[in-house]
């Protein structure tokens, strides 16, 4: 069982928008501004698309964007592409031990 | 351009050891910390290890504590993971992933394609 939590899978159709959440507790989400998001295709490694809860790396498009309200935190992705069809992982920053943070169990999203 | 190439993965039997090495390039190696993550078939991502830039400081997961060992070369520009006393549960992919800012916070924004460990009798 993932320390933090996302939904299984969600899906959308192009030019759509939809929002993944991830929630935790205070002692991780909730209680730091180090929340980021991570983009993986199959077969491939993990790309970073937001951190710090809200910031884009460079490159990264500006369709990603990043919040959070409490001890949940979401990913929007904007007019959706066939290409955002991928696994998404959210991870935070942990104060319950020393790691290098905690993940969320990852979101399936399809595009339709 | 930064690459991060992992390399020494296999199929290993229990209780065997394995060293990954992880050879960068295209940035000052030497100017940041790594990381080793890993990701089990078909399941999520795990941290396993990180290392500062001057090797000062190394934090393991719980996992892995007493079993694995992080180290890194910056004359080489590489970076390895010691892995002994393997178990089933070690099976994965194992990425090296470089730290965008500080330890501890998982942001990592170059990651190499993983080398794959399996654990098996």
């Amino acid at each position: 069982q993932s320390a933090l939590t996302q939904p299984a899978s969600v899906s959308g159709s192009p030019g759509q928008s939809i929002t993944i959440s991830c929630t935790g507790t205070s002692s991780d989400v909730g209680g730091y501004n180090y929340v980021s998001w991570y983009q993986q295709h199959p077969g491939k490694a993990p790309k970073l698309m937001i951190y710090d809860v809200s910031n884009r790396p460079s490159g990264v498009s500006n369709r990603f964007s990043g919040s959070k309200s409490g001890n949940t935190a979401s990913l929007t992705i904007s007019g959706l592409q066939a290409e955002d069809e991928a696994d998404y992982y959210c991870s935070s920053y942990t104060s319950s031990s020393t790691s290098g943070g905690v993940f969320g169990g990852g979101t399936k999203l399809t595009v339709l | 351009e930064v690459q991060l190439v992992e390399s020494g993965g296999g199929l290993v039997k229990p209780g065997g050891s394995l060293r990954l090495s992880c050879a960068a390039s295209g940035f000052t190696f030497s100017s940041y910390s790594m990381n080793w993550v890993r990701q089990a078939p078909g399941k999520g991502l795990e941290w396993v290890s990180s290392i500062s830039s001057s090797s000062s400081y190394i934090y393991y997961a719980d996992s892995v504590k007493g079993r694995f060992t992080i180290s890194r070369d910056n004359a080489k520009n590489s970076l390895y993971l010691q892995m002994n006393s393997l178990r089933a549960e070690d099976t994965a992919v194992y990425y090296c992933a470089r730290d965008l800012k500080y330890q501890l916070l998982p942001d990592w924004d170059y990651w190499g394609q993983g080398t794959l460990v399996t654990v098996s009798s």
